[in-house]
């Protein structure tokens, strides 16, 4: 799989935005860039996903860089629920369909009341 | 909104003994997956089923792991003889077919905490 780098911490002041950075240099035309997160004492929970273009959702938004060497990772208001650690996933997808999600350490994003 | 569910929350065995983690996936997913995650390290793949055979498996899965869908909703993971090192917290999770590949995210369970004592 192809890796990813994440910086280890982050803080935010709430009802602030968050850019989450990540870096995939080795990334290859077929992989999709996807976004997990991990509440403390649950369970990973699926952010967002991306190919080339930005995408937005209900939780967040993922701006990818033209090159797809790198991406962020937006929540554009946080809120004290979104302390969670956030991983930044490549997956590439085969005819098969279904791919194991391999994680990093992730960013452990602190919110500052 | 559909949920991964597993049973037991938590689970205290001796070392040696057999164990099995109980997972409902969300009912029309046909991919199912066992994770785990010791305590403080990163969340590590174990295994991934589908159409009732095992399609992927990590070096952490040997012959001590086995995985069943005994029934059309349950999907479990045994651990034969369970090791102090086994201890960890371990998720279960679903994914798909909505006939795009690349959306077939992953939904996971709240986990079963083994205690390996």
């Amino acid at each position: 799989d192809a890796k990813t780098t994440q910086p280890n911490s982050m803080e935010s002041n709430e009802e602030e935005p968050v850019h989450l950075p990540c870096n995939h240099s080795t990334i290859s035309g077929t992989d999709y860039i996807h976004w997990y997160r991990q509440l403390p004492s649950q369970g990973p929970e699926y952010v967002i996903h991306g190919l080339t273009s930005n995408v937005n959702n209900r939780m967040a938004s993922l701006a990818i860089a033209e090159d797809r060497k790198s991406s962020t990772l937006i929540l554009h208001r946080a809120t004290l629920r979104d302390a969670a650690v956030y991983y930044c996933i490549l997956r590439t997808i085969t005819n098969f369909g279904n791919e194991k999600l391999t994680f990093g350490t992730g960013t452990r994003l602190t919110i500052i009341p | 909104e559909p949920e991964v569910t597993q049973t037991p929350s938590h689970q205290v065995t001796q070392m040696g003994q057999e164990v099995i983690l109980r997972c409902v996936p969300i009912s029309n997913h046909l991919y199912f997956y066992w994770y785990r995650q010791i305590l403080g390290q990163k969340v590590e793949f174990l295994v991934s089923f589908y159409n009732n055979e095992i399609s992927e498996k990590s070096e952490i899965f040997d012959d001590q792991f086995s995985v069943e869908r005994p029934d059309g909703s349950n999907f479990t993971l045994k651990i034969r003889s369970t090791k102090l090192e086994d201890s960890a917290m371990y998720f279960c999770a679903s994914s798909g077919p909505t006939g795009q590949p690349h959306a077939d995210t992953q939904y996971f369970g709240p986990g079963t905490r083994l205690t390996v004592l």
